[in-house]
């Protein structure tokens, strides 16, 4: 059973809705993080939140929008977004940001752009 | 050139099997070392944590060499339960602990 929760499981949107996605962490970290896993790419770290506060926006198309209202929710806020943008969306804490921290996943949304 | 780099994979052995994986990286500022195991349509979980020294747990050996920025997972006696996507994960020391992901390689143990 993980710490760390993700809804929806699954989520098919076309490319002019707006959805979101949300986690939740149950262990007390302070730490969050959005990841993204296309078919055969190497996971791709997206943001980071510590204590709250976004440390790291990897370049992410703004059409990607994350959401972090304290330190054991974030969501990830998805507008006209393209086909390329379906893949597996993970979300994931730790203790803190930084070395020393294991992290824990979510069991992810598989995402679908139609 | 990748920054985390592993075996392309596919493994395809049978049960009892002894297997191995490799992994190089670039980046001599990584500064922690972790191998991943990820099921089919499963999130990551940790799988062992790989020290200087070289590591065991159970059938699972981690071996590190800095000199070479190499890391290795040794597999002992394959279960039919071992089969998934073995990632190498190492944390960047000049990015406040960032990780960064191989690709993964994929084991398959076959009866």
């Amino acid at each position: 059973e993980t710490g760390v929760t993700q809804t929806p499981r699954h989520l098919v949107m076309g490319m002019t809705n707006k959805k979101s996605l949300k986690c939740e962490q149950h262990l007390g970290h302070n730490a969050m993080y959005w990841y993204k896993q296309s078919a055969k790419k190497p996971l791709e770290l997206m943001f980071v939140y510590n204590f709250k506060e976004q440390t790291e926006n990897n370049s992410v198309p703004s059409r990607f929008s994350p959401e972090c209202p304290n330190s054991s929710h974030l969501f990830l806020h998805l507008h006209t977004l393209q086909p390329e943008d379906s893949a597996l969306y993970l979300c994931a804490s730790s203790q803190t940001q930084g070395f020393g921290n294991t992290i824990y996943f979510g069991e992810g949304s598989w995402l679908t752009v139609v | 050139r990748k920054e985390v780099e592993q075996d392309p994979g596919p493994f395809n052995v049978p049960e009892g099997a002894t297997v191995a994986f490799n992994c190089t990286y670039s980046n001599s500022a990584s500064q922690s070392f972790f191998w991943y195991r990820q099921d089919c349509r499963k999130e990551p979980k940790l799988l062992m944590s790989v020290y200087s020294s070289g590591n065991e747990d159970g059938r699972f050996t981690a071996q590190l060499n800095r000199a070479s920025q190499y890391i290795s997972l040794l597999i002992r006696d394959s279960k039919l339960s071992d089969s998934a996507t073995y990632l190498c994960v190492v944390t960047r020391g000049d990015q406040g602990g960032k990780l960064i992901f191989g690709q993964g390689t994929e084991l398959s143990v076959k009866p």
